[in-house]
């Protein structure tokens, strides 16, 4: 499975955006970026995945780089319940994807 | 609409104790996964399946088997619990591979004493 690297932890203000970046240098042409976070206490929850082109959603928008080697989260208006450990990972579009999970950025959103 | 559930919630073993976790789906999805998740880490792999009957290796396998008779269902096996499998399990399930979303469990508190 191709690596990705995230910062260990961000800060963002609240009803700020917040751009959390990826990157992912030995991505394949049948990967998949997914995001995913993970509140305290809980399980993952999907955020949103793209494969090439950038993507929205009602909880963010993806945006993929040119050479697909980077990926940004955004999240538009941060509010104090996106705190959370958030994952980029890649997803092979092929049959016997596995899903795994690096460390992941830990976002604090501050009142 | 359950989505993915995860039996137990929680649970306390003895070492040496052997123990089956649960994880039922009710979305028709093809593929399931077995995570373990300790205190400040990511989730780690432990096994998968991508369909009625088959299942594989993850990252950390050892101590740790798994069946998928039913489509629906996902077991993992605990023989002999150990103190260092003393963690949070996660399951989740997705209906294939990379262009579909994952759905997870709440998660199963496992302590080995």
């Amino acid at each position: 499975d191709a690596k990705t690297t995230q910062p260990n932890s961000m800060e963002s203000n609240e009803e700020e955006p917040v751009h959390l970046p990826c990157n992912h240098s030995t991505i394949s042409g049948t990967d998949y970026i997914h995001w995913y976070r993970q509140l305290p206490s809980q399980g993952p929850e999907y955020v949103i995945h793209g494969l090439t082109s950038n993507v929205n959603n009602r909880m963010a928008s993806l945006a993929i780089a040119e050479d697909r080697k980077s990926s940004t989260l955004i999240l538009h208006r941060a509010t104090l319940r996106d705190a959370a450990v958030y994952y980029c990972i890649l997803r092979r579009g092929t049959s016997g994807s596995r899903l795994t999970f690096g460390e992941g950025t830990q976002l604090t959103v501050n009142p | 609409n359950a989505g993915v559930t995860q039996t137990p919630k929680f649970r306390v073993l003895k070492t040496g104790q052997s123990m089956t976790l649960l994880c039922a789906q009710d979305m028709n999805h093809e593929y399931m996964y077995w995570y373990r998740q300790d205190p400040g880490m990511g989730l780690r792999l432990i096994h998968y399946s991508v369909g009625e009957g088959t299942t594989a290796k993850g990252e950390v396998p050892d101590g740790y088997n798994v069946s998928r008779l039913k489509k629906q269902n996902f077991l993992l096996g605990l023989e002999s619990a150990a103190p260092s499998q003393t963690s949070v399990y996660f399951c989740a399930s997705s209906y294939l591979g990379g262009n579909t979303e994952a759905f997870f469990g709440q998660g199963t508190r496992l302590t080995v004493v």
